[in-house]
């Protein structure tokens, strides 16, 4: 069974750390690029950082760059995420989730699609004084 | 632009067909996908790939596109169905992972 399964999240203070880890399971993990994505109690899905599957190439959200950092440990399945100098509207639920990606074609002409295929139950964190 | 914009909320009569859309430049270069979210739940994908259903997939969830507007559409809306669902692609970058603000579907 392809699974995701995240941990970490804690009550932390504004200004403090904490380091968010998923563990996968079910399938190759080295050949997929992960995403984090989070959400705020009763709002949307907001992503908040890639990384490619050899941990070469990775993107953040304006919202967590230069705060958040990804990584990934590929002999381990693991996925984490390092969050420094939180603040109260870091406050969600984080979810750790596959990326796929593609190109679609229609009578030789071809597009890219891309697609968040496989999510965890997500790990709660709280930043509060 | 890093932006894709939903109506809020949509309602549909039970058996009912729906469509459910999403806007943003983004989508004129990279297909958006669907996902729907129940309350307590993670996100599952239902429309990858413009049209592409994943297994377990009901088909009377069916996606679409054309210009800056993608658009996902229920045919015979069951009650199951009520739920929040989001649209998503990368940015016109292609480096940006960016969501919809979501859709909550009400099933009358």
């Amino acid at each position: 069974e392809v699974q995701l399964v995240e941990s970490g999240g804690l009550v932390v203070q504004p200004g403090g750390s904490l380091r968010l880890s998923c563990a996968a399971s079910g399938f190759t993990f080295h050949n997929y690029g992960m995403n984090w994505v989070r959400q705020a109690s009763g709002k949307g899905l907001e992503w908040v950082s890639f990384i490619s599957w050899d941990g070469y190439s990775t993107y953040f959200s304006d919202s967590v760059k230069g705060r958040f950092n990804i990584s990934r440990d590929n002999s381990k399945n693991s996925l984490y995420l390092q969050m420094n100098s939180l603040k109260t509207e870091d406050t969600a639920l984080y979810f750790c989730a596959r990326d796929i990606s593609g190109q679609y074609c229609i009578g030789g002409a071809c597009s890219p699609w891309h697609a968040v295929d496989v999510w965890g139950q997500g790990t709660t964190v709280t930043v509060s004084s | 632009s890093s932006e894709l914009t939903q109506d809020p909320a949509v309602s549909v009569a039970l058996g009912q067909t729906v469509r459910i859309t999403c806007q943003g430049d983004s989508l004129r270069s990279c297909y958006a996908s669907w996902y729907q979210q129940k309350p307590g739940q993670a996100p599952i994908l239902i429309i990858s790939a413009k049209n592409s259903r994943p297994s377990g997939i009901p088909d009377r969830f069916s996606g679409s596109s054309s210009g800056n507007t993608a658009s996902l559409t229920i045919t015979g809306t069951q009650a199951e169905d009520e739920a929040d669902y989001y649209c998503n692609s990368r940015d016109t970058s292609g480096h940006y992972v960016i969501f919809g603000g979501g859709t909550k579907l009400t099933v009358l």
